[in-house]
């Protein structure tokens, strides 16, 4: 099984719509991301949380929101979807404690219609 | 916050030869950069980081280059192949508020032709 698993892999939407995107990690790691990527415009931070408490806003969180279910669950939200959140959607984990590399899910491709 | 800028934003090369991808960072108490190569229908992957307190570092034929004083760091890759063909990003980490948060540049296509 994947460290970081998303669901679902691929997903088509109506506008309006309200989506939940899913992130479990096996890694035990703490810190959790979730990132938005469009070509030519590399790696976006949307949310982040540190801890189970902890939920952070990062650079285009507008029309987002996140919870922190558990150390393992992390749920990015689109409340009510709009075309230019078509978009391939990564979360990530590291460790805590210092700087250190993330680990990246697979993905999620996500086409709002 | 950290401004990481990457270039080229594409590149092509013959396999065998080099390809080298460049980055910059603003905030000089960056301490971390990581590279990541991202296949397609694939999430970026780590392959190669520095830290602040080292100038080079090799990992077969991966080396990664700093130069805090101007504030760069390159990627570069020796003998290509055509399976070194992905999009690559370069990250920078600070501390304070931030420490452990990431920042991306906007990738490089490497493109390796047989």
């Amino acid at each position: 099984d994947a460290d970081v698993t998303q669901t679902p892999r691929n997903r088509i939407t109506k506008t309006g719509k309200r989506i939940m995107l899913e992130c479990s990690q096996t890694k035990g790691h703490d810190r959790m991301y979730w990132y938005r990527q469009d070509p030519g415009l590399g790696l976006r931070l949307i949310y982040y949380s540190f801890d189970v408490k902890d939920i952070n806003k990062g650079e285009i969180s507008d029309g987002y929101s996140v919870s922190r279910q558990a150390q393992a669950k992390f749920s990015l939200s689109l409340e009510s979807a709009i075309p230019n959140q078509t978009a391939l959607y990564f979360c990530a984990t590291s460790v805590s404690g210092g700087n250190y590399g993330y680990t990246f899910g697979s993905g999620t491709r996500l086409t709002v219609v | 916050g950290e401004n990481v800028e990457q270039h080229p934003s594409t590149l092509s090369v013959q396999e065998g030869d080099s390809a080298v991808i460049k980055c910059t960072y603003s905030d000089s108490a960056s301490n971390y950069f990581p590279w990541y190569k991202q296949e397609l229908g694939k999430g970026p992957q780590l392959i190669i980081d520095i830290r602040s307190n080292v100038g080079e570092k090799k990992d077969q034929r991966i080396a990664v280059t700093l130069n805090k004083t101007a504030k760069h760091f390159s990627l570069h890759i020796t003998e290509t192949q055509p399976e070194d063909s992905a999009v690559y990003f370069c990250a920078a980490s600070s501390g304070g508020s931030t420490l452990g948060r990431l920042y991306f540049g906007r990738g490089t296509q490497l493109t390796v032709w047989p």
